[in-house]
């Protein structure tokens, strides 16, 4: 199985809003509402922001937010700040019990 | 609190093996399955395949079954990964991961999330 679709890289400035995409098939994104979402900042372990496509774990800020159009998933952060500056995954369940991750996307905030 | 907390950095010849270990403490470590995830230097995540400590289930990613086995001990709360016929290109760190549960109406499963991580192992292969 390939990896899920992500753009390396997206900037914005402090306060802008941005979107990540995660693009999929029928048999992962597309299937079921199991989209999770991960920050990950230079040599930490990742961060689990997103799960079930749109709902946010205890501590994590209501500027991040998820949803899904299709194949498509998105991560939605709004409000930049600097510290939202990482690296950031989608992961789908992708049918048979197993798991797919996106490649990453790299967060600029300028 | 709830941490996982795994074993130091390995070093390894190409052909060789790596056993990962991976302690669980402050929930029932019989209630979540443990995913193993590795991310090779400057790449993204990979996942591996998971574990039921409860009933010992596990399922791999195609792409590493026949080299790779998880396994569990209750009595420790301790979750491994052994990875056989190392390669060059298995250098990474490996992290092992709680899946976090949805639960309504009494009964939990889980969600294919994951909310609490390892520090991470790294394990290079060279000769």
């Amino acid at each position: 199985q390939s990896a899920l679709t992500q753009p390396a890289s997206v900037s914005g400035s402090p306060r802008q809003s941005i979107t990540i995409s995660c693009s999929g098939t029928s048999s992962d994104v597309g299937s079921d509402n199991l989209v999770s979402w991960y920050q990950q900042h230079p040599g930490k372990a990742p961060k689990l922001m997103i799960y079930e496509g749109s709902k946010r774990p205890s501590g994590v800020s209501n500027r991040f937010s998820g949803s899904k159009s299709g194949n498509t998933a998105s991560l939605t952060i709004s409000g930049l700040q600097a510290e939202d500056e990482a690296d950031y995954y989608c992961c789908s369940y992708a049918g048979s019990s197993s798991l797919l991750f996106g490649g990453g996307t790299k967060l600029t905030v300028l | 609190q709830v941490q996982l907390v795994q074993s130091a950095a390995e070093v390894k010849r190409p052909g060789a093996s790596v056993k990962v270990s991976c302690k669980a403490s402050g929930y029932t470590f019989t209630s979540n399955t443990i995913s193993w995830v590795r991310q090779a230097p400057g790449q993204g995540l990979e996942w591996m395949g998971w574990i039921s400590p409860y009933n010992g289930n596990t399922n791999y990613a195609q792409n590493l079954q026949g080299r790779v086995t998880m396994t569990t001990d209750t009595s420790t709360s301790t979750a491994y990964m052994e990875l056989r016929s190392l390669k060059s290109d298995d250098t990474a760190v490996y992290y092992c991961a709680r899946e976090s549960l949805y639960c309504s109406g009494g009964s939990c499963s889980g969600n294919y999330a994951f909310d609490i991580w390892g520090q991470g192992t790294m394990v290079t292969v060279s000769s």
